[in-house]
């Protein structure tokens, strides 16, 4: 395996469900992302992990809980969503996330998640 | 917070042409911006970056900064049809440059 990889894919639940999505990364980075990408709208930062902390939360909803266990993982917890959070989720890393980088993300193939 | 703003497309140009993209920044302090590339189900691709001192050249991308009219230009010389993807403009949030703004994006189309 390399780069970054998301399961599932594709997911469909119901509103009351309770999911989660994974991010595995074979980079090497300290830091890893959750963006959410919608139709016809900018990517939207979610949240953002350096070495294992979480260092932004961007005034994202509770039903929607990130977990990052060591630096090469990723999980976003997800429960009682609503339709408008069906999206594509992207997962993210980067080497560090000091400043004066390249700004380089590397990104995950997404996961497509579709709520009912 | 800042904006980055683009024009949604698509662009369609014919093959061997020059494409060109644009994006309009808010904050006037933006020191760095940066090109993705991403096509249809698939995710981004940083392709391009490019700092305040001057524009970038990397085999047909060229990556040019306006800092008077606040916008950056990606310029594809000799589109191939492989270059049909939609192009994110991204600039570094105001606290490091690991908090990328995205822009929602460019569809570009090359005609054979």
């Amino acid at each position: 395996e390399t780069g970054v990889t998301q399961t599932p894919r594709h997911l469909v639940m119901g509103m009351t469900n309770k999911k989660s999505l994974k991010c595995e990364q074979h980079l090497g980075h300290n830091a890893m992302y959750w963006y959410k990408q919608s139709a016809k709208k900018p990517l939207e930062l979610m949240f953002v992990y350096s070495l294992e902390e979480r260092v932004e939360n961007n005034s994202v909803p509770s039903r929607f809980s990130p977990e990052c266990p060591n630096s090469s993982h990723l999980f976003l917890h997800l429960h009682t969503l609503q339709p408008e959070d069906s999206a594509l989720y992207l997962c993210a890393s980067s080497q560090d996330t000091s400043g004066g980088g390249t700004g380089e993300l590397f990104f995950g193939e997404g996961s497509r998640l579709t709520v009912l | 917070q800042k904006e980055v703003e683009q024009n949604s497309g698509p662009l369609s140009v014919p093959e061997g042409a020059i494409a060109s993209l644009n994006c309009t920044y808010s904050d006037r302090g933006s020191q760095s911006f940066f090109w993705y590339r991403q096509y249809s189900g698939k995710s981004p691709e940083l392709i391009m970056f490019i700092y305040s001192n001057g524009d970038k050249e990397d085999g047909r991308f060229t990556a040019q900064l306006n800092k008077a009219s606040q916008y950056v230009s990606l310029l594809i010389r000799d589109s191939q049809p492989s270059d049909s993807a939609t192009y994110l403009c991204a600039v570094p949030g105001m606290d490091s440059s690991y908090k990328l703004i995205f822009g929602s994006g460019t569809r570009l189309l090359v005609r054979p």
